[in-house]
C-alpha cells in the first residue's frame, strides 16, 4: 500500500530565511511525487512534480524539491521565503506498480512567513 | 481555457435536504474525483470515476452519491443521511493513465444551516 507522511503540522520562517517542508513516502513500485499549495478557500494549485531522472526538480514560485530515494522523502525547499508564500503544502504519490492507482495526498503543511 | 470549475462556490443546506454540487471539466480528462476537507484537515476521498458510467467509493463515501453520465461532467449529491456535511468540497480530474498529477476546482463550502 502506498502511503505519504508530512511530520510537520506548521513551519513557521522568517521572510528572506530559506524554507523546508518535510515529506516522506511509501510505495511499492517506483514512486510519482507531487506537491501542490492551498491558499484559503481556493483549490489545490500544482507547484511540481518527480517522475524520474534529476533528483532536483524545480517548480513554479521559486519552489525546488529533492527526491531521495534512500530516505524515501521529497522535501519542498526555496532559498528566500516570501510572506506570499503563507499557505497550505500538500505532498502527494502515486505508485507506478499499479495502473490503477490514485494519488495518496498527505495531511498538508501549513507555511506561515513572517515580516 | 481549458480548465475544472465547481458551482456554486458557497452553498447552504438545511437539516434533511439533500443537495447536489456541480463539477464539469472541458480537458478531456478520464478520471474526476471529489475529496472533502475540514478545517485543519487534509484531502480525504469521497468517490471516483475513471470511466463514464463507473464510480468507486472512497474512503468516506457513506451519505454521498454521485453520478458519471457524461465524461465532462460528475455531481456529487449529499444526501440528508450525511449527518456532519459541513465542509469544503473539492473535486479534480486527471488522465487516468501515466505520471500525470490532478487539476483541481476551486471548490465549494458547504454550510448547513
Amino acid at each position: 500500500a502506498q502511503s505519504v507522511a508530512q511530520p510537520e503540522d506548521q513551519v513557521n520562517v522568517a521572510e528572506g530565511n530559506p524554507l523546508t517542508v518535510k515529506c516522506t513516502y511509501s510505495v511499492s513500485g517506483n514512486p510519482y511525487l507531487f506537491w501542490y499549495v492551498q491558499y484559503p478557500n481556493r483549490g489545490l494549485q500544482f507547484l511540481l512534480k518527480y517522475i524520474t531522472g534529476d533528483n532536483l526538480v524545480k517548480g513554479s514560485y521559486g519552489f525546488e524539491a529533492e527526491f531521495n530515494k534512500s530516505q524515501t522523502s521529497f522535501h519542498l525547499k526555496k532559498p528566500s521565503a516570501l510572506v506570499s508564500d503563507s499557505a497550505l503544502y500538500f505532498c502527494a504519490v502515486r505508485d507506478t506498480y499499479s495502473s490503477a492507482s490514485k494519488i495518496i495526498f498527505g495531511s498538508g503543511t501549513r507555511l506561515s512567513i513572517r515580516p | 481555457d481549458g480548465g475544472i470549475t465547481q458551482s456554486p462556490k458557497y452553498l447552504f443546506r438545511k437539516e434533511g435536504q439533500n443537495v447536489t454540487l456541480s463539477c464539469e471539466q472541458n480537458l478531456n480528462h478520464d478520471a474526476m474525483y471529489w475529496y472533502r476537507q475540514d478545517p485543519g484537515q487534509g484531502l480525504r476521498l469521497i468517490y471516483y470515476s475513471q470511466i463514464v458510467n463507473d464510480f468507486q467509493k472512497g474512503d468516506i463515501a457513506e451519505g454521498y452519491s454521485v453520478s458519471r453520465e457524461k465524461k465532462e461532467s460528475f455531481p456529487l449529491t449529499v444526501t440528508s443521511a450525511q449527518k456532519n456535511p459541513t465542509a469544503f468540497y473539492l473535486c479534480a480530474s486527471s488522465i487516468e493513465a501515466g505520471n500525470y498529477g490532478y487539476t483541481f476546482g476551486s471548490g465549494t463550502r458547504l454550510t448547513v444551516v
